[in-house]
């Protein structure tokens, strides 16, 4: 149980062009789902908090207009990068976390890798 | 506000040896601690967890971690190393508060040598 996908795995993009990134939770209703971002050999940072049916709520220093945020259900979120550019090139990594008992825990999803040339 | 600390940023090991993952982290209010591991471009797998009770927690692949509240560190150990154990650890704390976020540490970076 408590499995959360990422789609797709690997994107390539030309710089200016937007991408759309899926997270899904698929065996439990993910009320909370958080995106983050990982620079090689680095941490993860958290990028934005997104409960279901409202606005998103980002981290300091995170663009919520380059990075859109949609939790439009309680299986789904996506992270849309607007006019990526080279810099935007990281992992990114989805987490969820369930309305059920244990709302300490959260799941990963496997990581998009972006590569913007 | 909450805290993580991973001194090593690299941990190299023979394979067979046993290693221990250090972790401290600064909180004034109670926490929840956990341990992640992550394969190369992979996301993140549960390694282990403390929520209360026993300070030793037992986790997947033979891994276990020890809680102490007044060196305020959760040390990932491991008493004999495979080459299937090399990647990135990570150490993370959040509140118990359902609206947290998880902190987390910088990563360890465990390489087995043959």
């Amino acid at each position: 149980g408590a499995v959360v996908s990422q789609h797709p795995s690997r994107v390539i993009c030309k710089s200016g062009t937007s991408v759309k990134i899926e997270c899904r939770s698929l065996d439990f209703q993910a009320t909370t789902m958080f995106w983050y971002r990982q620079f090689p050999k680095k941490s993860l940072m958290l990028m934005a908090t997104s409960n279901e049916g409202s606005k998103a709520t980002y981290e300091q220093g995170v663009e919520k207009d380059k990075f859109l945020i949609n939790h439009a259900s309680l299986t789904l979120s996506t992270l849309t990068v607007t006019s990526a550019h080279p810099e935007d090139s990281s992992f990114y990594i989805c987490s969820a976390r369930g309305a059920g008992g244990v709302k300490y825990e959260q799941f990963f999803g496997p990581g998009t890798r972006l590569t913007v040339l | 506000a909450q805290s993580v600390t991973q001194l090593d940023s690299q941990v190299p090991v023979f394979e067979e040896a046993p290693v221990e993952l250090r972790c401290n982290y600064s909180s004034s209010v109670s926490v929840y601690l956990f341990w992640y591991v992550q394969y190369p471009n992979q996301g993140l797998q549960l390694l282990l967890k403390y929520l209360s009770g026993s300070t030793l927690v037992k986790g997947i692949n033979g891994f276990e971690a020890e809680f102490n509240k007044s060196q305020t560190s959760f040390h990932l150990r491991k008493p004999s190393v495979h080459i299937s154990d090399t990647a990135e650890y990570f150490c993370a704390v959040t509140l118990y508060s359902s609206a947290s976020k998880i902190i987390f540490g910088s990563g360890t970076r465990l390489s087995i040598r043959p």
